[in-house]
Order: C-alpha cells, then sequence, then structure tokens
C-alpha cells in the first residue's frame, strides 16, 4: 500500500528566500507524481505533474523534480512571495489509486 | 476553458438525512474522481467513474454512493449522515487518470456541515 510523507508539516519563510518542499512515497512503481497547491478552504489548484520516466518539471518559478528509485520528489520555489503561502500538496498515482500527502503549510512573510 | 464546478458550494444538514453533491468536469473529461478531506484524515479516495462506470472505490462504508451520466457530469451521494461526515469533498476530473498520462483538476469544493 502507498504511503505519500510530506516533510515539513509547516514551513514559515521571509519573502524573497528560495525554499525546498519534500515528498516522499514508499513504491516506486507509480505512474505520476502530481503537485497541488490549496488555499484555505479551496479546492486544489495543479502545480506540476511529472510522469514516472521524467526527472523534473519546471513552470515559472517552481521546479519539480522526481527521483522513483529513493521515492522522493522536491519542489523548489524560487524567490518566495506571500501569495505563495498556501498548503502544498503532493499525490502519487500507482495503479488505480491517487495517494496525497498530508501537506506542507508554507507561510511566506513580507 | 470552464474548470470544474461544484454545487453547492456549502451545505449544512442535520444527523441521518442524505445528501447529494454534483460536480461538472471540465469539458471533454470523462473521468470524475471524488475525494473527502477533514482535518483528521486529509484527503482520501471516495471513488472514480469513468464512461459512466465506477471503476475505482477508495474505503468507505455503503452509505456513500455516486453515480455519472452520459454527459460526463457526476453525483455523489450520501444517505444517513453522520457528524463524522464533515468534511470537503472534492472532485476532480481528467481525461482518463488510468493511463497515469492526464493531469487532474479539482473543483472548489463542497463543504459539509453535519449538525
Amino acid at each position: 500500500k502507498q504511503e505519500v510523507t510530506q516533510i515539513p508539516a509547516a514551513l514559515s519563510v521571509p519573502e524573497g528566500e528560495n525554499l525546498v518542499l519534500n515528498c516522499s512515497f514508499t513504491d516506486s512503481a507509480i505512474y505520476n507524481l502530481q503537485w497541488f497547491r490549496q488555499d484555505p478552504g479551496k479546492g486544489l489548484t495543479s502545480l506540476l505533474l511529472i510522469q514516472s520516466s521524467q526527472r523534473e518539471q519546471t513552470s515559472g518559478r517552481l521546479n519539480a523534480s522526481l527521483d522513483k528509485s529513493s521515492g522522493r520528489s522536491t519542489l523548489y520555489i524560487a524567490a518566495s512571495q506571500p501569495g505563495d503561502s498556501a498548503t502544498y500538496l503532493c499525490a502519487v498515482t500507482s495503479g488505480d489509486d491517487m495517494r496525497f500527502g498530508a501537506g506542507t503549510r508554507l507561510t511566506v512573510k513580507p | 476553458k470552464a474548470g470544474v464546478t461544484q454545487t453547492p458550494r456549502y451545505l449544512i444538514k442535520t444527523r441521518g438525512q442524505q445528501v447529494t453533491l454534483s460536480c461538472s468536469p471540465i469539458s471533454g473529461h470523462r473521468s470524475v474522481s471524488w475525494y473527502q478531506q477533514t482535518p483528521g484524515q486529509g484527503l482520501q479516495f471516495l471513488f472514480e467513474y469513468f464512461s459512466e462506470t465506477q471503476r475505482n472505490k477508495g474505503n468507505f462504508p455503503g452509505r456513500f454512493s455516486g453515480r455519472q451520466f452520459s454527459n460526463s457530469r457526476s453525483e455523489m451521494n450520501v444517505s444517513t449522515l453522520e457528524l463524522g461526515d464533515s468534511a470537503l469533498y472534492l472532485c476532480a476530473s481528467s481525461l482518463d487518470p488510468g493511463t497515469g498520462s492526464y493531469e487532474q483538476y479539482f473543483g472548489p469544493g463542497t463543504r459539509l456541515t453535519v449538525t
């Protein structure tokens, strides 16, 4: 059974700092890994999708990497802004199942 | 292109009642998945529908059911509501997540409160 863990649970950084969020999973037989952003009380916004054959994906200030062999993914956010404050979730699709981590709550202070 | 829409956005019900939530996927998307999000359990998969058939099901009691219509719109129903059913219910659509090739796009959710 796939288990997804995100560390840290919460992170607070000053504006402008670069930061890394971590996601680990126990079963490397995955189809893809997806990073989402969730604002309080809202739905999920897809940020990046990495297929199992890919090593990384980039979108603007975001870069996500995937290392299947070690069961890890990172989401790198460059030059953080207060508007980046949200909960970031990673989700792993394997078989017919999509499992989510508990999320990292990011606060970017002005 | 319009995103995933869910109705209603907020709902308050009492224990023992039943509720129906609706989800309209992105145009062209044939797969609809439902998730429950609570502070204690996080995001949990309920079920997935593709071409009007339930393709996958999570570990939830039979009180939770769903269906999909020919236009890919989906409804989920919860009968005999319990206090623990209070949650944000999220719907996601995809071209076909069964292949693992497509992103899931989420709706804003329906906030259900059971009193």
